[in-house]
C-alpha cells in the first residue's frame, strides 16, 4: 500500500518569502516521489521527481524538494515565492521496484497563496 | 516533448445526454492512460486505467457502464459519460505513460463536465 498525506489544505506566504510546502509518504519499498502543480481549471503540471541520489531535487520554476528518508517527507520549497506560484500543489508517491503499482497516489493538495 | 492534449476543455450538457472526453498523445506512444476525476479542494481520484487495444480497469465503485473507456490506438483514449447525470458535474483529467519514461506521468488540460 502506499499514501501521501499533505497536512495543510493552504499556505500562505508574502512575496519574496520562502515557501514551503509539506508532504509525507507511507510505501511498502523504495519510493518515486513527486510534485505536481495545477493552475485553476487545468491539468496537472510536473515539477519534479525523486528516483534516487542526491536528496535535494531541482526541478521547474525554481522549485526544490528534499527527500528525508528517516521523515518519509518529500517537502516542496523555494527560495523567494511570486506571485503567479499561487497554485495547487499535489505531492504523490509510487513505488520504485519493478511489480510495483506504476499508479502514483495523490495527496489532497495544498492550495499556495502568495501575497503581494 | 511528452504533450498529452484533453478535449474539450469545457463541455456543458443536458441530464440524459452522454459526452465523449478525448485524450490524446501528442509526441509519444501512450501505452497507458489514465483517467482521474477531481473533486473540488479535492485530490485526483482514479477512475480507471486503460492499456491500448485492451479493455480498461476500473477502480473500485467507479460504474464501468457509466464511464465507457476506449484506448483504440496508441494515442488515443476516450471517456464517455453515459447518461450523464448532475452528480456527474466535476473536472475530468487523464494522464498518459510510456514505456521510455515510465517514471512520470504526463498530464491533459482537464475538462470541466457541468451537466444541467
Amino acid at each position: 500500500a502506499q499514501s501521501v498525506a499533505q497536512p495543510e489544505d493552504q499556505v500562505n506566504v508574502a512575496e519574496g518569502n520562502p515557501l514551503t510546502v509539506k508532504c509525507t509518504y507511507s510505501v511498502s519499498g523504495n519510493p518515486y516521489l513527486f510534485w505536481y502543480v495545477q493552475y485553476p481549471n487545468r491539468g496537472l503540471q510536473f515539477l519534479l521527481k525523486y528516483i534516487t541520489g542526491d536528496n535535494l531535487v531541482k526541478g521547474s520554476y525554481g522549485f526544490e524538494a528534499e527527500f528525508n528518508k528517516s521523515q518519509t517527507s518529500f517537502h516542496l520549497k523555494k527560495p523567494s515565492a511570486l506571485v503567479s506560484d499561487s497554485a495547487l500543489y499535489f505531492c504523490a508517491v509510487r513505488v520504485l521496484e519493478s511489480g510495483g503499482s506504476y499508479i502514483p497516489t495523490f495527496g489532497r493538495g495544498t492550495s499556495l497563496i502568495v501575497h503581494p | 516533448g511528452a504533450v498529452v492534449s484533453q478535449h474539450p476543455s469545457r463541455v456543458i450538457c443536458k441530464s440524459g445526454t452522454s459526452v465523449k472526453i478525448e485524450c490524446r498523445s501528442l509526441d509519444f506512444q501512450a501505452t497507458t492512460m489514465f483517467w482521474y476525476r477531481q473533486f473540488p479542494k479535492q485530490s485526483l481520484m482514479l477512475m480507471a486505467t486503460s492499456n491500448e487495444g485492451s479493455k480498461a480497469t476500473y477502480e473500485q465503485g467507479v460504474e464501468k457502464d457509466k464511464f465507457l473507456i476506449n484506448h483504440a490506438s496508441l494515442t488515443l483514449s476516450t471517456l464517455t459519460v453515459t447518461s450523464a447525470h448532475p452528480e456527474d458535474s466535476s473536472f475530468y483529467i487523464c494522464s498518459a505513460r510510456y514505456e521510455g519514461r515510465s517514471t512520470e506521468a504526463f498530464f491533459g488540460q482537464g475538462t470541466r463536465l457541468t451537466v444541467v
